[in-house]
């Protein structure tokens, strides 16, 4: 009964390259959003998929930010050039159904540092 | 512009103790609340939630209250055990939204044997 999954757990990259952080979720479960959470601060919710749809992205920077859950694979957050700001811990979660109180299960995190 | 905070960043009691943990919100149209705990370098885990159509729900040891009117919302944990040590979320939800969640900054409890 595997959890909601991530990799990698830590990631290493050096200013202008690109980072892809893997979401594979819960069984069953076909909703997923990745939130990015900053030192000393709560978890700020990023974009919300469904299998090949992008429902919300409204909390993801408008440039070098991508997202995507294929409709076979894992989702992919991708990040273009990343600068030092992009240093943080990113939360993938995921939920059975969209509607009224669903909660939402979260992998381990994939530890950003940019070098 | 914080639309759920969580005033105080720690919170110290002694094991067998009732713990408070309390979240206040901004946004008159969440309608559903949840408490999430997080040890270092883990994801967040549920604990308990509760729709506005409730005042209160009741998990074990875990209990959330919910006052409307205040936009306040208190989680209890009772007897407190040195394993609820971690950092506590609490969060909330727009039904009828994106279903994304917004997060308070967390309270650290410590329960001291």
């Amino acid at each position: 009964n595997a959890g909601v999954m991530q990799n990698p757990r830590h990631l290493v990259r050096r200013r202008g390259q690109e980072a892809r952080l893997r979401c594979s979720p819960m069984k069953g479960h076909s909703h997923v959003y990745w939130y990015r959470q900053l030192p000393e601060e709560g978890l700020k919710f990023m974009v919300y998929l469904q299998k090949e749809n992008i429902i919300d992205e409204s909390g993801m920077p408008k440039e070098r930010f991508s997202a995507e859950f294929p409709k076979e694979g894992p989702s992919i957050l991708r990040i273009q050039q990343v600068v030092r700001g992009d240093s943080a811990a990113y939360f993938c979660a995921s939920s059975r159904d969209r509607g009224s109180y669903n909660e939402q299960f979260f992998g381990p995190g994939t530890r950003l540092t940019v070098l | 512009d914080q639309q759920v905070k969580q005033n105080s960043p720690s919170l110290s009691v002694q094991e067998g103790r009732i713990s408070i943990l309390n979240c206040d919100y901004t946004n008159s149209m969440f309608d559903y609340f949840l408490w999430y705990k997080k040890y270092p370098a883990e994801g967040p885990t549920f604990l308990i939630s509760i729709s506005s159509i409730k005042d209160k729900n009741e998990d074990g040891r875990f209990t959330v209250f919910l006052n409307k009117s205040a936009k306040h919302l208190s989680l209890h944990i009772v007897p407190s055990q040195p394993g609820d040590s971690a950092v506590y979320f609490c969060a909330a939800s727009e039904r009828g939204g994106s279903e994304k969640l917004v997060f308070g900054k967390g309270t650290k409890l410590t329960v001291n044997p």
